[in-house]
């Protein structure tokens, strides 16, 4: 069974101070890590994809790295609008175009003025 | 990316009643997807929904319970049935048009007294 921890459970910052969030994962041939973003009383916003070992994608004040057994989400300079719950998925493959994604119980992040 | 509303956004029910939430999406999608978010714990999915074709339900969910329809490529229904307090939680639908990415609606906050 495809497993995804997140750690830390929650993570407080001051403006400007720079930190990373950890998902490890267990997964049958991974065909897709996923990072989202979710703010209160909304569903989950999509930030990025990673494929496969070595990979890194950017955007804005946000980085995001896999390795074979877990991706981090660098948050260099953090404001406080980038405050907010931090998902993470694994998608596993279920035959044909099926697949299935796992999620984490997610990083809430507050970032202090 | 598509854009997904849900109605209603949320409700308070009484116990042993049945309510249907609607998913609308602004573009023909093959892929929905519908999912449990409890309090601290990790968006769990119910079922998924392809259009042609019967649900499929993951472990540890009904149809009984949780009925869904896909009349078309653009609209999906979950009811959630005989409703109880352990079934309080956000609910929300997901669409993946191309096989690759899933974008979330903004969810159902459901209260049952």
């Amino acid at each position: 069974e495809d497993q995804v921890t997140q750690s830390p459970e929650a993570l407080r910052l001051q403006e400007g101070e720079s930190s990373s969030l950890n998902c490890s994962y267990t997964v049958s041939g991974l065909r897709g890590l996923f990072w989202y973003r979710q703010d209160p009383g909304k569903g989950p916003e999509f930030l990025f994809t990673l494929y496969s070992a070595g990979e890194e994608k950017e955007k804005e004040r946000l980085k995001a790295t896999l390795t074979k057994k877990e991706s981090f989400l660098h948050i260099t300079a953090p404001k406080p609008e980038d405050s907010a719950t931090y998902l993470c998925a694994v998608r596993s493959p279920r035959g044909g175009s099926n697949y299935k994604l796992t999620f984490g119980k997610g990083t809430l992040l507050t970032v202090n003025p | 990316s598509a854009v997904i509303s849900q109605k209603p956004s949320r409700d308070i029910c009484q116990r042993g009643t049945s309510l249907t939430i609607q998913c609308q999406v602004d573009s023909q999608v093959t892929m929905m997807f519908w999912y449990r978010q409890q309090p601290g714990q990790s968006l769990t999915l119910i079922a998924t929904a392809n259009q042609g074709s019967e649900a499929t339900y993951e472990s540890g969910f009904v149809i009984d319970k949780f009925p869904i329809s896909r009349p078309n490529l653009t609209f999906s229904t979950l009811t959630v049935s005989n409703m109880s307090p352990e079934d309080s939680s956000i609910y929300l639908c997901s669409v993946d048009s191309f096989g690759d990415t899933q974008y979330f609606g903004p969810g159902t906050r459901l209260t049952v007294l």
